[in-house]
């Protein structure tokens, strides 16, 4: 079916690590991806994205891979800081049209200091 | 620039009582997402809107329905609630474009008695 999965629902590193969160992508007809963290009692904050014309992308202290043959997508987070503590979703596009967002379970990044 | 507001921030309703939720989209968005996030889950899409119209729906009841309005603002209706609609109810406006990253509020918490 059409769903995004996180290998790991809980991710714990120290201050200064990198760090790498996963997941799995079930529709090879997805074209665009999208990262967001979301912190106690807010809303997804937008991360990074990226098109399945591309492999790899980055931002500021984030880098995201796309490994379509395995469909597979992953967020790297340099230098770990306390303030990346939060959830992080993954989430894929799979209509054509743009107008729905499947998201995974996510995963629970832990920080300490 | 003016983020994606919702209200109320928070909501006690009883089993059967009908609801409304309102969000007010981002400057320069034309397009309106709603979604629902049980505790523990990533969000799950309800509907978009685009220039007043419903322009795709998840897998929702007919009970839960929508309006935007001219000025993109837009409400999300629940009627005969139920206990399972206990959720953070999430907003979020893009700017119209394919692949192009939804900004979400900071959502609407509803519990049902």
């Amino acid at each position: 079916g059409e769903s995004v999965g996180l290998h790991l629902p809980t991710l714990s590193v120290q201050e200064g690590d990198n760090s790498i969160i996963n997941c799995a992508y079930s529709n090879s007809a997805s074209d665009y991806f999208i990262w967001y963290k979301q912190e106690s009692g807010k809303g997804p904050q937008f991360i990074i994205d990226i098109r399945s014309n591309m492999d790899k992308r980055q931002g500021q202290r984030v880098t995201v891979l796309l490994n379509k043959t395995v469909k597979h997508l992953s967020l790297q987070i340099a230098a770990t800081q306390p303030g990346d503590s939060a959830v992080y979703f993954c989430a894929e596009n799979t209509d054509q049209a743009g107008t729905a967002l499947i998201f995974g379970k996510g995963t629970t990044l832990s920080v300490s200091s | 620039e003016t983020g994606v507001t919702q209200s109320p921030t928070h909501l006690i309703k009883t089993r059967g009582q009908q609801v409304t939720l309102r969000c007010s989209s981002q400057s320069g968005h034309n397009t309106v997402s709603w979604y629902q996030q049980a505790l523990g889950q990533g969000p799950q899409f309800i509907f978009q809107y685009y220039r007043e119209e419903e322009n795709g729906r998840g897998n929702f009841p007919p009970r839960f329905s929508g309006l935007q309005f001219p000025n993109y603002s837009s409400e999300l209706n629940v009627n005969a609630l139920e206990l399972d609609d206990s959720a953070l109810y999430l907003c979020a406006s893009s700017p119209g474009q394919v692949n192009s990253p939804l900004h979400f509020g900071n959502g609407t918490r509803l519990t049902v008695t």
